[in-house]
């Protein structure tokens, strides 16, 4: 079956050190997201990489950093700089970021708790 | 600049319709519709684009109002199942009207349906 995998479901971590959320896809798509979402809101682009080896950072970049070595693959890094980073973390792909009619398929998702 | 939904909730009994509303202050290449199911990943509905027409999927369907920048979600006689809560993602365009690849998200419209 065709789809996204985000790993660890749920995370914990301690204040001050780094941690790197996976996602991995096998639908053969070119483009690839990540968002942020907190409760009662909507999601919030971090970055975004259009083909492999090359991404652009979304709405709110800062503390997070992402690699697009492969193109099923799409890490972040959440840093320690990430002032406020307990959240649900989402990946999402799309076949072709170019064009307007372009789905995006998500993944379950991965729910970071800073403590 | 994040579209605005309104409403921000909506209660209903099966049966019932609902409208959902996504404005944005941009002009608009296509407004993307997701349902998102607590705790789970969003799932897609459907795209508007500019120019194109009104689409639907099942018993739920969506207009785009290029002038006012503005995207409707109908629900017709609401199930149990339409239950969650709906983002509209927006995406604009250059001069060209190749897509910029990325999406906006509204902060979402709670639909709750009761027997």
């Amino acid at each position: 079956d065709g789809g996204i995998t985000q790993s660890p479901k749920y995370l914990f971590r301690k204040e001050g050190q780094n941690v790197t959320l996976s996602c991995e896809q096998n639908l053969n798509h070119d483009a690839m997201y990540w968002y942020r979402q907190d409760p009662g809101q909507g999601l919030r682009l971090i970055y975004y990489s259009q083909i492999v080896n090359d991404f652009q950072k979304g709405d709110i970049a800062e503390g997070y950093s992402v690699s697009r070595e492969k193109k099923e693959s799409f890490p972040l890094t959440v840093t320690s700089a990430q002032k406020n980073p307990t959240a649900f973390y989402l990946c999402a792909s799309s076949i072709d970021a170019r064009l307007a009619e372009d789905e995006q398929f998500f993944g379950p998702g991965t729910r970071l708790t800073v403590l | 600049q994040q579209p605005v939904q309104s409403p921000q909730a909506v209660i209903l009994r099966e049966g019932e319709d609902a409208v959902i509303n996504c404005s944005s202050s941009k002009a608009l290449y296509s407004v993307h519709w997701y349902r998102q199911k607590h705790g789970e990943a969003p799932v897609f509905l459907m795209i508007l684009l500019k120019g194109g027409e009104q689409m639907r999927h099942e018993k739920i369907s969506a207009s785009f109002n290029e002038k006012k920048q503005q995207s409707s979600l109908y629900l017709t006689a609401s199930q149990l199942s339409y239950s969650g809560t709906y983002f509209c993602g927006t995406e604009g365009g250059n001069a060209g009207g190749t897509s910029y690849g990325k999406l906006t998200f509204g902060q979402g419209t709670i639909l709750t349906v009761h027997p």
